[in-house]
């Protein structure tokens, strides 16, 4: 059964910061990773999507990694802004004859000007 | 174009009565899911359509629960007999494809339900 963890739960920085948010997987059997925001109260925006067979993709001052054979993923959010403050989480999509997303329970971050 | 959008935005009901909440996803989509979003239980897949049909079925938590999808394009999801345990933040995403490696998901608003 497929787990999705995200480090850590909570995350308060400076402004201007680099910072890099975890998240890991039981089961390396994904089609692909997905990075979201979601704002209080708010739905989720997609941030980055990363194929099984990728490695990285980046979206301005993010960059996101994939390490399947590890079931790891990473979200780093360079030169930190207070409008980026938000809850990110990820989820994947597992190979296993379904069309489950399995997300993350998230990262609250606060980024403080 | 248009984003995903739900209605209602918010519903309070008494338990034991029905409700239905309803997605629009953005035009064109054939791929459309439904997720459930309850306080300190994190996002919960319910159920997945592939244009009218739904493929997966898997996340559904009762048989109170059902959804349909009409004309490949308007979702309705359908709770009987709500319980004070279904009150949640219902979400709504669509894709453009289906296609299971590459398909970003769209996400609603939301629609938030309080049984009482």
């Amino acid at each position: 059964k497929q787990e999705v963890t995200q480090i850590p739960a909570a995350l308060s920085v400076p402004e201007g910061e680099n910072l890099v948010l975890n998240c890991s997987f039981t089961d390396s059997a994904i089609y692909n990773l997905q990075w979201f925001r979601q704002d209080p109260g708010k739905g989720l925006t997609s941030l980055l999507l990363i194929q099984s067979s990728q490695r990285e993709q980046t979206s301005g001052r993010l960059n996101a990694s994939l390490d399947k054979s590890s079931g790891r993923s990473t979200l780093y959010i360079a030169a930190s802004q207070p409008g980026d403050s938000a809850t990110y989480l990820c989820a994947v999509i597992g190979d296993t004859g379904g069309f489950k997303t399995i997300f993350g329970a998230g990262t609250r971050l606060f980024v403080k000007a | 174009g248009a984003g995903v959008s739900q209605s209602p935005s918010n519903k309070v009901t008494e338990k034991g009565k029905d409700v239905e909440l309803r997605c629009d996803p953005i035009s064109g989509h054939t791929a459309l899911y439904w997720y459930r979003q309850s306080l300190g239980q994190g996002l919960e897949f319910l159920i997945y359509f592939q244009g009218n049909s739904a493929p997966d079925k898997s996340g559904l938590p009762s048989d109170r629960f059902s959804a349909e999808r009409t004309g490949g394009s308007v979702s309705t999801l359908t709770i009987q007999r709500t319980q004070q345990e279904d009150s949640a933040v219902y979400l709504c995403a669509s894709s453009q494809y289906g296609q299971l490696s590459t398909d970003t998901q769209y996400f609603g608003p939301g629609t938030r339900l309080t049984v009482l």
